[in-house]
């Protein structure tokens, strides 16, 4: 069945970059893009982007331009999300999903930035 | 951006009753790419709903959805303890793969 397992939770400092793996397994890789959502304290859900692993085409929201790099590696069955300039309202629960559905979802990753 | 805004955003009920939730986009979602999910503290969202209308694998049928163009409601037939939780709707029709602010639905 497909899975998609995130890397553990990061703490960052303001202005640094964090980087979240999320390792696919279950399907063949190339086929399906991977989104990318995240979810602040509290707060509701916010698409980010996506990747097609096939050629490693994105498409970012574009709030995140500028600041946002997906990638994948096809010989792990592999994408990375990077986020630059970490600021506090960064902070957050960060989402590898599969794009043949919008499901399943990774189990999430925590990423807080505080000084 | 298509901006959807859900409502409401609490509904107090009580289990066997049935839930009426609303999705309401700025524009029309292309093809009924409209998706639901349910979240529960702590957990991944859960996809309950996509196409506007068809429940995902494993879905109770308790669970439907319904609409087009840009009125999509989620009807929650006869409430269940564990169907409690916070519900966001999503279009995939258009990019960027907006988001509702979620209902939350809590016990009465």
């Amino acid at each position: 069945q497909v899975q998609l397992v995130q890397s553990g939770a990061e703490v960052k400092k303001p202005g640094a970059s964090v980087k979240v793996s999320c390792k696919a397994s279950g399907y063949n890789f190339t086929m399906y893009y991977v989104h990318w959502v995240r979810q602040a304290p509290g707060q509701g859900l916010e698409w980010m982007g996506v990747i097609n692993p096939a050629g490693g085409s994105t498409t970012y929201a574009q709030k995140f331009q500028g600041r946002v790099t997906m990638t994948r590696d096809t010989s792990t069955s592999t994408v990375y999300m990077e986020l630059s300039s970490l600021r506090s309202e960064d902070t957050a629960v960060y989402y590898c999903v599969f794009g043949g559905g919008f499901d399943p979802w990774g189990q999430g990753t925590l990423v807080t930035v505080s000084s | 951006e298509n901006v959807l805004t859900q409502s409401p955003g609490t509904l107090s009920l009580s289990p066997g009753e049935r839930a009426t939730l609303s999705c309401r986009a700025s524009q029309s979602v292309s093809s009924s790419y409209l998706a639901w999910y349910q979240q529960k503290p702590g957990q991944a969202p859960r996809l309950l709903i996509y196409g506007a209308s068809s429940r995902a694998t494993g879905i109770p049928d308790r669970f439907s959805g319904s609409g087009s163009g840009t009125d999509f409601t989620l009807t929650i037939s006869r409430l269940e303890p564990e169907d409690f939780a916070v519900y966001y709707c999503q279009q995939y029709g258009s990019s960027p793969y907006t988001f509702g602010q979620g209902t939350k639905l809590e016990i009465k």
